[in-house]
């Protein structure tokens, strides 16, 4: 199992401005992942993080608008720049381990509301 | 990765056993099938996954009929606190590359 642990839990920001969420995993992943969710949605992969490389970007989102770093492979820190109102959602992050089933692990989430 | 669709909503009462189908006309022979339940403020969690015919553990079954293109995630006697959106997936688990695409999940109420 692997239990993840994100901060900040909440946050309340102002537009134009970035917020940098971090993601803690207790165990080493190779890859984790990060997901928005919007108020009475379903989760949107925004992309997938590997150790010692760039990030994967699905589409609609892009690396100057959610830049990713992953210095480890325990940790791993999205920023949402230049933020909108259209940005405030739930951020998730997540790890997938195979043992014997394959289960993706997700952290509580980031609330973000941008004013 | 194969499109799931399933039932937007669900209601059913405390006691009684739930049934929530889900399609994948297109799913892929090495296609696992997962589905995770979401509470309100939390992320979702994993509760069953399977390939083929039924799969039971301690929260749910799963059956998946011969030709795999749906499944039914059983929940035997809800209560209260089984009232989550469920989130059927389907995907390849041996790509290396495997990530967890989310559908539109069912919203299942359950009533007192």
């Amino acid at each position: 199992s692997a239990v993840i642990s994100q901060k900040p839990s909440r946050d309340i920001c102002q537009r134009g401005t970035s917020l940098t969420i971090q993601c803690q995993v207790d165990s080493q992943v190779t890859m984790m992942f990060w997901y928005r969710q919007q108020p009475g949605q379903s989760l949107t992969l925004i992309a997938t993080a590997n150790q010692g490389s760039e990030a994967t970007y699905e589409s609609g989102f892009v690396i100057d608008k959610f830049p990713i770093s992953r210095p480890n492979l325990t940790f791993s820190t999205l920023t949402v720049s230049n933020m909108s109102p259209e940005d405030s959602s739930i951020y998730l992050c997540s790890v997938e381990i195979a043992q014997g089933r394959t289960e993706a692990f997700f952290g509580q989430g980031t609330r973000l509301t941008v004013v | 990765l194969a499109k799931t669709t399933q039932p937007i909503s669900m209601d059913s009462y405390e006691g009684q056993e739930v049934n929530i189908t889900c399609s994948h006309n297109n799913i892929a022979t090495n296609d696992y099938i997962t589905w995770y339940q979401q509470f309100p403020s939390q992320g979702p969690r994993f509760i069953i996954q399977g390939y083929k015919t039924k799969v039971t553990n301690e929260v749910a079954s799963l059956f998946i009929p011969a030709d795999r293109k749906s499944s039914t995630l059983s929940l035997p006697r809800v209560s209260l606190s089984d009232t989550a959106v469920y989130y059927c997936l389907v995907g390849d688990l041996n790509t290396g590359g495997f990530k967890t695409i989310f559908g539109a999940g069912t919203r299942l109420f359950v009533k007192a």
